[in-house]
This record gives structure tokens, C-alpha cells and sequence, in this order.
């Protein structure tokens, strides 16, 4: 089944403790690409990767960082988490930058 | 950068009734235009799109319009149905090629009534 995996699901942590958010997709799509969704705001770009070892800044990059080392993985990293990075993360992907597949989400809170 | 407003912000309807839910956006050299539909607990799913080469694009019961001039396109759902409740994207997005900065809007959330 052609999918959007991410891991975890739900996640708890206090601030400054390192953490990352891993994104795989099963479909060897291009494009990959990180939001945040918090409510009233929409859904805002924090990076995307056009290919393995390209990236680029999207709205939001702010305190995040991504690595893009295979094709399939494209990991979230909280160097150092603060409470107003507590959101609901989506990582999508996308054959040629147009249609993208979101995952399910991972709920961040940061207390 | 790229702006794109939306609303409404909430919409109910009768089912069997029609919804249109509006986005403008800022920057001409948007050229695709994207609708996704969020259910709860779910990431956003892409249920249609329009490149602005075209002004109107009908999938069944879903259509969209684009009006370039103006800078706005719509969403427009007939026939609406209760499993249509779910809250609605659209997004502008440029580039050509390689991959596109994508603006999404604020979201509008849609309610059937039976």
C-alpha cells in the first residue's frame, strides 16, 4: 500500500531535549516536505527536499532541522524543543511537487 | 512571500445543499491551486486541483473555479452529503519544475446536516 509512515504518532517532552520525528514514504517520490498545523494558522512549511541531500527553508524554519540521506526518509529534528513548538506535525510527499500525500501526524507537545 | 486568505472559516449546510468555500491569494506567479480535505484525526488528502492555465475543473459533485485576474478560486461541493463534513484547504503554490513553495490557507471547516 502506497503510504506516508511517521513515528511517533503522539509525543511528550520537555523543553530542550533533543528529539526527532521520523517520515518514510513507500512511493520513491521526489519531494518531501514538513508542516506544522496549528489551529486558526492553516497548515505552514517548515522545509521541503526536492531530491536525497537537497533541501530548502519553507515558512517556518525556526528551530527545526532535516536531513534527506535516502530517498525515502525525511527525519524532523528539535535540536532543542520549546513550548511553542508544540503543534501537529505533517510530513507529506510528492512525485513531481504538485499532489502531495500527507502521513497521519504527529502530535508534539513540549512542556 | 505568497498569502493566501480563506473563508469562510466555518460553514454549515443541509445536506443536499450546495457549499462554496473562497481563497485569494497575492502573488501572480502562483500557477497551482490545490484542495485538500482534512478529516478528523487524519492528514490533509488532495480531492482536486487547477493549474492556471484553466479556469474551471468539475470532478463529480466537486468542482473549482480560478479566476487569475482577481487572484481568487473556489471550491464548489453540490449535492452535499454528511460524510462531506471535514475541514477544507486550498493552497497556492509556484515554480516550475522542481518543487513548489506551497502557501496553504487557514482552513474552513465544513458541517453536513442530515
Amino acid at each position: 500500500e502506497a503510504q506516508v509512515t511517521q513515528n511517533p504518532r503522539y509525543l511528550i517532552t520537555v523543553t530542550g531535549k533533543k528529539l526527532t520525528v521520523t517520515c518514510s514514504q513507500n512511493m520513491n517520490h521526489e519531494y518531501m516536505s514538513w508542516y506544522r498545523q496549528d489551529p486558526g494558522l492553516g497548515l505552514r512549511q517548515i522545509y521541503y527536499s526536492m531530491n536525497v541531500e537537497v533541501t530548502d527553508k519553507g515558512d517556518v524554519p525556526e528551530g527545526y532541522k532535516v536531513s534527506r540521506k535516502e530517498k525515502r526518509n525525511f527525519p524532523l529534528i528539535l535540536e532543542s524543543p520549546s513550548p511553542n513548538q508544540t503543534s501537529l506535525y505533517f510530513c507529506a510527499s510528492s512525485l513531481e511537487g504538485h499532489e502531495q500525500y500527507f502521513g497521519p501526524g504527529t502530535r508534539l507537545t513540549v512542556t | 512571500g505568497e498569502n493566501v486568505e480563506q473563508h469562510p472559516s466555518t460553514l454549515s449546510v443541509q445536506e443536499g445543499d450546495s457549499a462554496v468555500i473562497k481563497c485569494t491569494y497575492s502573488d501572480s506567479a502562483s500557477n497551482y491551486f490545490p484542495w485538500y480535505k482534512q478529516e478528523l484525526g487524519k492528514g490533509p488528502q488532495l480531492i482536486i486541483d487547477i493549474r492556471s492555465n484553466v479556469g474551471e475543473k468539475k470532478d463529480q459533485r466537486i468542482a473549482v473555479t480560478l479566476n487569475k485576474t482577481a487572484k481568487h478560486f473556489s471550491l464548489h461541493i453540490t449535492e452535499t452529503q454528511p460524510e462531506d463534513s471535514a475541514v477544507y484547504f486550498c493552497a497556492a503554490s509556484m515554480g516550475t519544475g522542481g518543487y513548489q513553495k506551497v502557501t496553504f490557507g487557514t482552513g474552513t471547516k465544513l458541517q453536513v446536516i442530515p
